[in-house]
Parts: structure tokens; sequence; C-alpha cells
């Protein structure tokens, strides 16, 4: 199976500053790879799918990048509603895997 | 707009059965591949089930495989997951989701969840 290693766990940021959230795969995943964002008590929500494609209705200020193994979520202009855990997702084998989970929260 | 409505959770004991359902609305079913997605409280997202668009081909992780069964019925526009033997460490959220595009096995649209326990 694929490991996805999120890091860090969490982190706190404050108002306007630019975040960024790093997932490292255990091998390569072209570029099959997401950012899902979850709040308390909802459901996940996907932010970037295929490395840096953005999802209907997501902000500009996220954005995604990288290759291979090496993967990266960027929060540009952190605002309250950021607030959340994130999770990146390979999907270029089964069984799908996701990260454990970066803890984002305002300073 | 896109709705997935699963139903079914509930308290179950150890080595029963339970299914779960769900309901998609919003747009074309038999167009997209549908998964489901488990989350054990406070804990991290795990992959549960794939199921292609007409429901020939289905994929499982090991932790599930021989026990649970996902199928669908496009003419109902509705998803299944048949979990059998169940233990306590199916106890979760199930997700019910669909793909953003059947070419990317990533996840646009979840429904709300549904709770299944299992305990004697």
């Amino acid at each position: 199976d694929i490991q996805m290693t999120q890091s860090p766990h969490s982190l706190s940021a404050s108002l306007g500053e630019t975040v960024s959230i790093e997932c490292l795969a255990s091998e390569g995943i072209s570029n099959y790879v997401a950012w899902y964002q979850q709040k308390p008590g909802k459901s996940p929500q996907l932010l970037i799918y295929y490395v840096s494609s953005l999802q209907d209705g997501v902000p500009s200020r996220f954005s995604g990048s990288g290759s291979g193994t090496q993967f990266s979520l960027k929060i540009s202009n952190m605002q309250p509603e950021d607030e959340g855990v994130y999770y990146c997702q390979q999907g270029y084998k089964y069984p799908l895997t996701f990260g454990s989970g970066t803890k984002l929260e305002i300073k | 707009e896109v709705q997935l409505v699963e139903s079914g959770g509930g308290l179950v004991q150890p080595g029963k059965s339970l299914e779960l359902s769900c309901a998609a609305s919003g747009f074309t079913f038999s167009d997209y591949y549908m998964a489901w997605v488990r989350q054990v409280p406070k804990k991290g997202l795990e992959w549960v089930a794939t199921i292609s668009t007409s429901g020939t081909t289905t994929y499982y992780p090991d932790s599930v495989r021989g026990r649970f069964t996902i199928s669908r019925d496009n003419a109902k526009s509705s998803l299944y997951l048949q979990m059998n033997s169940l233990k306590s460490e199916d106890t979760a959220t199930y997700y019910c989701a669909r793909r953003v595009r059947n070419n990317y096995a990533h996840l646009a649209y979840w429904g709300q969840g549904t709770l299944v326990t299992v305990s004697s």
C-alpha cells in the first residue's frame, strides 16, 4: 500500500499569513494527489485534485503543487474559515490512501 | 445541486450484518464511479470501497475485502454497502462519495455520513 505521510501534524497561523502543508508518498504517484478540508462535524470537502486543479467553488488562495512523491498545499492570505483539518489522498493505485491529517488553527 | 444522503447506520452487535444506503440526486448517477469512505470518531479517513459506473467492477482494501460488498442500482440512483461479520474496529462514520471525474480517483462530493457502532 502507498503510505501518505503528512506534515506538520498541526500548525497555527495568523490571519493573512501563508501556510504550507506537505505530503510525502511512499512511492511515485504521478500527479494523482488531492487535498481535502474537514471542519468539525462536517464531511470532507475537496479543495484540489490532480496536484493543482482547483475544485469548483474553492477560493483561489488554495493551491497545490508537487510531483512524483512530494506534494504540498499552500493557503495564501489565511482566513478564519480556513481553520480545520486537511488531508492529502493518493488516487494513483488501490487501495486509495489518505494522509493522517494536519490541524490548522488561527493564531 | 449534487446531493448524497446516507442511511442505515446504527448500533449492531459484533458478527452481525448491516446495509447502508446512499440516495444520490443532482447528477446523472450512472455516469460516475462511487465510493464509500469511513472515519473513526476524531480520527482519519479510510477508503472502504469503490464501484464502477455499471457496477461490474469493485475495489476494496484488505481490511474489509470478503466482508463488505458495494453495489449500486442506477435506476434508483442509489449506492449500497452490505457489511457482514462486523467487528468493533468497523465502528465509524461512513460516507458515500462521488468522484470528481471518472478518470481521477478523487472524491468531489460527500454525503453527511451515517454512524455505525459495532458493540455488544
